[in-house]
């Protein structure tokens, strides 16, 4: 069975960087894409970027770009996702999410089907 | 960027009720959109995508509707462990979540 598997709660002072790590198991890392959403507490879904295991090429969104950089290892089916210059608006749990591709009536539609546990990230001086 | 806006925030209701809460883009998105329920503490389980398609496992009494700029997600007949937050997310230009809509008892 697909499992996205992230590294555990991290504690940062403003100005450092988090790297949080997502390992995958149950299917082809490098056959679907990897994205990053995170949750601020008590707020909605905010989504970072993807990145292709097969290739490691990346699309980040607008407001992460210069700051966010995301990685894998192939060798052990795992996607990183680093943030740096933390700022007390990073606080918030990270989740990584498999874009599956799913077809219908002859259109096939990529969305998160598989996501890990979420990592909380705490930015505090 | 492609903005989602969903309502309303939060909907009271109990179970067995109908309960419908809608998506609306700002600007067209054909069918590249999907619903997710969250509960506290958990990751998003998607429920719906290309508007209208359910997810394999998911109860019949979800369903959703629309094409372009308005959509819907419908509970049938509201269970106990329906009682969660929805997000409507679309697709069409990298991904836009909507701001969620808490599904309460009443």
């Amino acid at each position: 069975q697909v499992q996205l598997v992230q590294s555990g709660a991290e504690v940062k002072k403003p100005g450092a960087s988090v790297k949080v790590s997502c390992k995958a198991s149950g299917y082809t890392f490098t056959g679907y894409y990897m994205h990053w959403v995170r949750q601020a507490p008590g707020q909605g879904l905010e989504w970072m970027g993807w990145i292709n295991p097969n290739s490691g090429g990346t699309n980040y969104a607008q407001k992460f770009q210069g700051r966010v950089t995301m990685t894998r290892d192939t060798s052990i089916s795992t996607a990183y996702m680093e943030l740096s210059r933390l700022r007390s608006d990073d606080t918030a749990v990270y989740y990584c999410a498999r874009e599956g591709r799913y077809c219908t009536n002859g259109v096939c539609y990529y969305i998160a089907d598989y996501w890990g546990q979420g990592t909380l990230v705490t930015v505090s001086s | 960027d492609i903005q989602m806006t969903q309502s309303p925030s939060s909907v009271s209701a109990s179970v067995g009720d109908r309960v419908t809460i809608t998506c609306r883009a700002s600007q067209g998105i054909s069918s590249w959109l999907a619903w997710y329920q969250q509960k506290p503490g958990k990751a998003p389980k998607l429920l719906i995508y290309a508007a209208s398609s359910l997810q394999s496992g998911v109860p019949s009494r979800f369903s959703g509707s629309g094409s372009g700029t308005d959509f819907t997600l419908t509970i049938s007949s509201l269970q106990p462990e329906d009682f969660a937050t929805y997000y409507c997310q679309q697709a069409n230009s990298f991904w836009t979540f909507g701001q969620g809509t808490k599904v309460e008892i009443k």
